[in-house]
């Protein structure tokens, strides 16, 4: 079975600050990665995902991410966050042959204050 | 622009009674998935369908049922609604390859159960 741990449920940063937003998993058999965000009042967005190649995944909005086998895990970075990176933020994995199956983590909120 | 689409934002109902949710998609996506969304717990998968009237269980099927009839509409059903329900629910869809798909998710429905 495969599972997902977010290790911070809240992560306050002032803006123009940097950010990592830690995601660690669980799995005995390969695993595809995605990061989802969720503005307030809305359904859930990719940020990005990785499936194979480069370890360095970049995203929408100025996010990357870097999957580390080794470790087990799949941070989230941005270099100078906004006000508007003001979210929750989902760390995912899916196994292949699944029929798209996400196991989530347990998600962390992103408040940048000015 | 894709659209995944969910009949109420927010919903009010009483002990007991059976409510559905409906959840429609408009990009002739195989599959279809109902989340629910608790603080702290990140989401978690009650039902999904692969395809026209299948469907499968996911984590937490236990008082939900789900049905299926056309590929683009996928209803959630609570047979007799309980306060442990109260909970955001999100519905998704994605294409059938769906372990390296990106889902695409609705707002999201608020449900109060009284």
């Amino acid at each position: 079975a495969q599972s997902v741990t977010q290790l911070d449920s809240q992560v306050p940063v002032f803006e123009e600050a940097p950010v990592e937003l830690r995601c660690n998993y669980s799995s005995s058999v390969s695993v595809y990665l995605f990061w989802y965000v969720q503005y307030p009042n809305q359904g859930l967005q990719l940020l990005l995902k990785y499936l194979s190649g480069s370890t360095l995944v970049k995203g929408i909005n100025g996010f990357e991410a870097e999957f580390n086998k080794s470790q087990t895990s799949f941070h989230l970075r941005k270099p100078s966050v906004h006000i508007s990176d003001t979210a929750e933020y989902f760390c995912a994995v899916s196994v292949r042959g699944n029929t798209g199956k996400l196991i989530f983590g347990q998600g962390t909120t992103l408040q940048v204050k000015p | 622009d894709v659209k995944v689409t969910q009949s109420s934002r927010y919903l009010v109902k009483r002990t007991g009674e059976k409510v559905f949710l409906e959840c429609v998609q408009d990009m002739d996506h195989e599959n279809m998935f109902w989340y629910r969304q608790d603080p702290g717990l990140g989401l978690r998968l009650i039902y999904f369908s692969y395809d026209v009237k299948m469907k499968e269980k996911g984590d937490i099927p236990e008082g939900y049922s789900v049905s299926r009839e056309k590929k683009e509409r996928f209803s959630l059903i609570l047979e007799s609604a309980s306060t442990n329900q109260t909970s955001m629910y999100l519905c998704a869809s994605s294409p059938p390859t769906g372990y390296q798909e990106t889902q695409y998710f609705g707002p999201g429905t608020r449900l109060l159960v009284l």
